[in-house]
């Protein structure tokens, strides 16, 4: 079965640290790979996605990057941490029938 | 901008009542998700559709693609049930990039 895993689960980050959030998937080959976050209040905002190894489309300009070094291995990254980065990230890949598999999340907290 | 529309965005029902939440969409899609999102954050799919039904238990997501509307129903709620179910929709068009997400509908079913 297809399982995907997330961590850390929770971070507490100062400002102008970095970051970087692993996702890894488990069961499939080549899928494509999302990055979401939930900001307080708000709806689930699309960060990035990727359909392969090295390939990586952003949809908010930001102060956060991505990468896959991997086919199954998704990082989310920052050099220097803002307050508005504070939300709950989610990483998040799709089948082959449109089927939505979610990580458990990281509430990141920058203070 | 594309939008998904959630209504109510708060419910509050006694346990074993109906309940009916609504979403509404902008376009054309080519699949429409309800998921359900508990305290801790986690995310579950509960249902992909692109026509017609669907019924997984108390649960029953309908979706009416000329309208452009589709609605989840839980029936004989239960304290639970409580979470926020967030519709989502992958547009029409192509490419890979992920879901539009409404902003959520938080129940709380009370004992």
């Amino acid at each position: 079965s297809q399982t995907i895993h997330q961590w850390p689960a929770t971070l507490v980050q100062p400002v102008g640290s970095p970051l970087s959030l692993e996702c890894t998937v488990e069961g499939t080959s080549n899928p494509n790979l999302y990055w979401y976050r939930q900001a307080a209040g708000r709806g689930l905002q699309l960060l990035f996605y990727s359909v392969g190894i090295g390939q990586i489309s952003s949809e908010v300009p930001q102060n956060l990057s991505a990468s896959r070094p991997q086919d199954r291995q998704f990082i989310l990254s920052s050099k220097k941490l803002l307050l508005s980065d504070s939300g709950f990230y989610l990483c998040a890949w799709i089948g082959h029938s449109y089927g939505y598999t979610f990580g458990s999340g990281t509430r990141l907290t920058v203070v | 901008k594309n939008e998904v529309e959630q209504s109510p965005q708060n419910l509050t029902a006694q346990e074993g009542e109906f309940i009916t939440i609504n979403c509404s969409y902008s376009v054309g899609i080519s699949a429409l998700h309800w998921l359900q999102q508990h305290p801790g954050g986690g995310i579950v799919s509960l249902f992909m559709l692109s026509s017609g039904k669907k019924k997984h238990g108390r649960l029953i997501a309908t979706i009416n693609i000329q309208e452009k509307h589709s609605s989840l129903h839980i029936t004989a709620s239960h304290p639970r049930d409580s979470a926020v179910y967030i519709c989502a929709v992958k547009y029409s068009g192509g490419g890979a990039d992920g879901l539009t997400f409404g902003k959520g509908t938080h129940l709380i079913i009370q004992p």
